[in-house]
């Protein structure tokens, strides 16, 4: 079974108008962390946004923020007041308790319009 | 602070050829992960290195390989190139810790032709 899902190939939005990118996990563990990263064409994945498994609040970063839902296991990126720059590909991550690496979904590609 | 930094950015190698990408991590660093992305199979784990010693390792043939030296650089081998492994491979750095972000270098194109 797929432990990140992005169910979104592709998502369109116009420029400062809100857009969600979904994200669904799949986990036993009661500890683990979910991470989103933007890759631009550049190929460089940038960091953007943590969430812990155990953290109480919704992250945020500057335009940034996870939806987290702990009981429907899904880490959804909000990115407000959109930007052209935003075009990219984003990808939700999780890392899993007693593992170091990063498992990725497919990815979403996000499509600002002016 | 500068990034991680991985050389070539851009490779070409035919089929049979061996090929050795590099990846410089973000200064004190010392845990290093390298990813293959395709378009058909996204992003996979390859390796993850921790003070020289191969810590995890993804679910790919004995032809891929890697290293760490004592500077937490990284090197990834890949013997007897194939055509599938044409793809843009990815070096990642973070400092030790159970959830700290990785960050990501540009990563190297490699084409096999």
């Amino acid at each position: 079974a797929q432990k990140i899902t992005q169910t979104q190939p592709g998502m369109f939005v116009q420029e400062k108008e809100a857009v969600t990118l979904d994200c669904t996990y799949d986990t036993s563990d009661q500890s683990y962390g979910l991470f989103w990263y933007k890759q631009p064409s550049s190929g460089e994945m940038i960091f953007l946004i943590y969430q812990g498994s155990y953290d109480e609040q919704n992250a945020t970063e500057g335009r940034y923020s996870l939806n987290f839902q702990k009981a429907r296991k899904s880490a959804n990126l909000v990115i407000s007041a959109s930007q052209l720059g935003d075009s990219a590909m984003y990808f939700c991550a999780m890392r899993e308790t007693g593992y170091s690496t990063l498992t990725f979904g497919k990815g979403t590609m996000l499509l600002v319009s002016p | 602070k500068a990034g991680v930094t991985q050389t070539p950015r851009y490779l070409i190698k035919t089929r049979g050829q061996q090929v050795t990408l590099s990846c410089s991590p973000i200064s004190g660093h010392r845990s290093v992960s390298w990813y293959q992305q395709t378009p058909g199979q996204g992003l996979q784990f390859l390796f993850e290195y921790f003070s020289e010693t191969q810590r995890n390792k993804g679910n790919f043939p004995g032809r891929f390989s890697g290293r760490q030296f004592s500077n937490s650089r990284s090197e990834m081998n890949v013997s007897t190139l194939e055509l599938g492994d044409s793809a843009l491979y990815l070096c990642a750095s973070r400092i030790e810790g159970a959830w700290t972000e990785a960050f990501f270098g540009q990563g190297t194109r490699l084409t096999v032709v």
